[in-house]
């Protein structure tokens, strides 16, 4: 079982829709990323974040320590935000990221 | 300008020849990165440089060797290539490590062993 898990894998919906991304991990972190992958490859930092909540232009992420849960929403959902979106970790006890699997999110018109 | 970049962004080679990767950063960062990505699209860590110095060295094939020859340089160079070294890899970097800061990517240079 990996320590970052994501849900849902896939997820395609229609434009202006309301999105949900989860990730919920297993191990203690000192902070939580949110990536974006568009589909010619490169990849863009969204979040970081430890605590609460954070928000910018249409994208908000939350994060609960105590339940080991993080949620990336999507407001008025455009074809543009199609991409894969990656969760990943820095555990307290190291210096590394554990990356999830990602969840490829597909918004058509 | 380009806040991460890396150099090329495709490689075709054939099996066990020798090529690097290269990357440079200007955002005054003092932690730069290697990531790996396969097929399967899932990222995971190589070597991580702080200020010049090795401080994240995974279980990657003395093959892979990694040089920063100054803080906004962290270089990949890759011997005797294998077919599963295809892959896309990244370089990252951020300020005070990664409980400090957020990373910034490269483009991504796609390598591809025939």
């Amino acid at each position: 079982k990996n320590e970052v898990e994501q849900s849902p894998q896939n997820l395609t919906a229609q434009e202006g829709e309301f999105i949900t991304i989860n990730c919920s991990y297993s191990v203690g972190i000192s902070a939580l990323h949110w990536l974006q992958q568009h589909p010619g490859g490169g990849i863009v930092s969204l979040f970081m974040l430890s605590s609460g909540k954070k928000k910018h232009g249409r994208l908000i992420a939350t994060i609960n320590i105590q339940e080991k849960h993080s949620s990336l929403h999507i407001t008025a959902s455009h074809p543009r935000d199609s991409a894969v979106y990656i969760c990943a970790v820095g555990k307290t006890s190291g210096s590394r990221l554990t990356f999830g699997e990602g969840t490829q999110l597909t918004v058509n018109p | 300008d380009t806040a991460v970049s890396q150099t090329p962004k495709y490689l075709v080679t054939q099996m066990g020849n020798d090529k690097s990767i290269k990357c440079e950063q200007n955002l005054g960062h003092d932690t730069m990165y290697w990531y790996k990505q396969d097929s399967k699209k899932f990222l995971k860590i190589m070597f991580s440089y702080n200020n010049k110095e090795l401080i994240i060295n995974e279980t990657v094939p003395n093959r892979f060797s990694p040089k920063s020859p100054d803080k906004a340089h962290l270089n990949l160079h890759i011997n005797s290539l294998e077919l599963g070294d295809s892959a896309v890899y990244f370089c990252a970097s951020s300020l005070g490590g990664l409980r400090a800061g957020e990373l910034f990517f490269g483009e991504g240079s796609r390598l591809t062993v025939l």
